[in-house]
């Protein structure tokens, strides 16, 4: 079975300076992993996805997270937050097995302050 | 080329009617979603399902919600009886057959309100 879990359920940073948003996996198989943004009473939007490739992925919007298989983590980051910024996060994993739907963690909400 | 469409936005019940939110999947994906959003609890998922098939429905209460992706139409997520504790947003998502690294492509949701 596969699960995410989010530390922190806010983040608050100041304009400019660095997000980081934590997300820890566990995954029976080697995993699928999302990280997807949601803005005020909107749908779900994906950021990035991590399938296998390359262990650095590069998403939308400046936004970066890194699979780490050791610390079963795969955090988001970005190098210099934006007002814009300012939204829930989440992080999901799916199995590599067929007939699996993904599952989300519960969210972080990033604050950003000018 | 539209996303995936999910209606209506808003959908206010009384105690005891049932809600019918449909959900439409982007051109070309054959497999939905089912998603309830709750503050502070994050997405749960419901069920997961083919034309005309359910493959996991392990996420659906036993009672009162039940789903089905007909070979024409929509998505239906049906709630019967509906109670205070069914408030919640709800989201549909599609993805393309048996791809399972694609991600999903989200609704913008149908925000149900029990009075």
């Amino acid at each position: 079975a596969q699960s995410v879990t989010q530390l922190g359920s806010h983040v608050s940073v100041s304009e400019g300076a660095l997000v980081l948003l934590r997300c820890n996996y566990s995954s029976s198989v080697p995993p699928y992993l999302f990280w997807y943004v949601q803005y005020p009473n909107q749908g779900l939007q994906l950021l990035l996805k991590y399938t296998s490739a390359a262990t650095l992925v590069k998403g939308i919007n400046g936004f970066e997270a890194e699979f780490k298989k050791s610390e079963t983590s795969f955090h988001l980051t970005k190098p210099s937050a934006h007002m814009s910024d300012a939204a829930e996060y989440f992080c999901a994993v799916i199995g590599n097995q067929a007939g699996t739907a993904l599952i989300f963690g519960k969210g972080t909400t990033l604050s950003v302050s000018s | 080329n539209a996303g995936v469409m999910q209606n209506p936005r808003h959908l206010v019940r009384r105690r005891g009617q049932e809600a019918r939110l449909r959900c439409s999947p982007m051109k070309g994906h054959s497999h939905v979603y089912w998603y309830r959003q709750l503050p502070e609890e994050g997405l749960k998922f419901m069920v997961y399902l083919q034309k005309e098939n359910i493959i996991d429905e392990s996420g659906m209460p036993k009672e009162r919600f039940s789903a089905e992706f007909p070979k024409e139409g929509p998505s239906i997520l049906r709630i019967q009886q509906v109670v205070r504790g069914d408030s919640a947003a709800y989201f549909c998502a599609s993805s393309p057959a048996e791809v399972e690294g694609y991600g999903y492509t989200f609704g913008s949701g149908t925000r149900l309100t029990v009075v």
